[in-house]
């Protein structure tokens, strides 16, 4: 079945340092992968999302690449912010049909600590 | 403004107590699913449902139950036979569940305490 695997955390960073969360996907098909946001005591909320190999998603400043040979979506910031400071989890979707049912797979989640 | 709306954000159950969490979105999406988070676990899939008055169980069923008469409506339902109840509770939405791309938008959560 599918299966999302994150970096340990909790990540500590400085205000201005760079930001790489790696995840890592096993799935069949041709998955979509995400990367949701968690502010404390709120529900998710979409960062980005890429739908095919090469593809990459972007907005705030986060990036991460759809790496099909490396089955790879590595969330990366050049330049963090204390606001940023949250939990992040990385997810894919697969179409429906087999045992995945279009439903999201979700990784354990990263958290985020940005000190100024 | 669209989006999904979960009340209550904080529930007290005792034991023995069924209790119903409440999920209306008005982004006219054909699926809504419920999540519930554990810390350090990720999210788990409940339940799930494409259409109106369809339903399936998702990886963690047991011990709850939902419905779907309505289209922008989704409740659930936490049993007294769901031993380990205390948790974050999150609904979701997308447009449908055929197409990987699409977005599956979330609700603000609803937390559920056993006292």
């Amino acid at each position: 079945g599918n299966s999302v695997t994150q970096m340990e955390g909790p990540v500590t960073l400085s205000e201005e340092a760079f930001l790489t969360i790696n995840c890592t996907y096993t799935a069949t098909g041709y998955p979509s992968l995400f990367w949701y946001v968690q502010y404390p005591g709120e529900g998710l909320q979409l960062l980005l999302k890429a739908t095919k190999a090469d593809d990459k998603g972007s907005n705030k400043g986060f990036e991460a690449t759809y790496r099909k040979e490396t089955t790879s979506f590595h969330l990366e910031k050049g330049s963090v912010q204390v606001s940023d400071s949250a939990v992040y989890f990385c997810a894919l979707r697969s179409g429906a049909g087999g045992t995945s049912y279009g439903k999201l797979t979700f990784g354990q989640g990263t958290i985020l600590t940005v000190h100024p | 403004d669209g989006g999904i709306t979960q009340s209550p954000k904080y529930l007290f159950r005792k034991e023995g107590q069924n209790v119903t969490l409440s999920c209306e979105q008005n982004l006219n999406h054909d699926a809504m699913y419920w999540y519930r988070q554990d810390p350090g676990q990720g999210l788990r899939l409940i339940y799930y449902s494409q259409i109106v008055n369809d339903f399936q169980k998702g990886d963690i069923a047991e011990g709850y139950s939902v419905s779907r008469e309505k289209k922008e409506s989704f409740p659930l339902t936490v049993t007294s036979a769901q031993k380990n109840p205390t948790a974050f509770y999150l609904c979701a939405s997308s447009i449908d569940r055929q197409e990987p791309g699409n977005t599956i938008y979330f609700g603000e959560g609803s937390w559920l305490t056993v006292v």
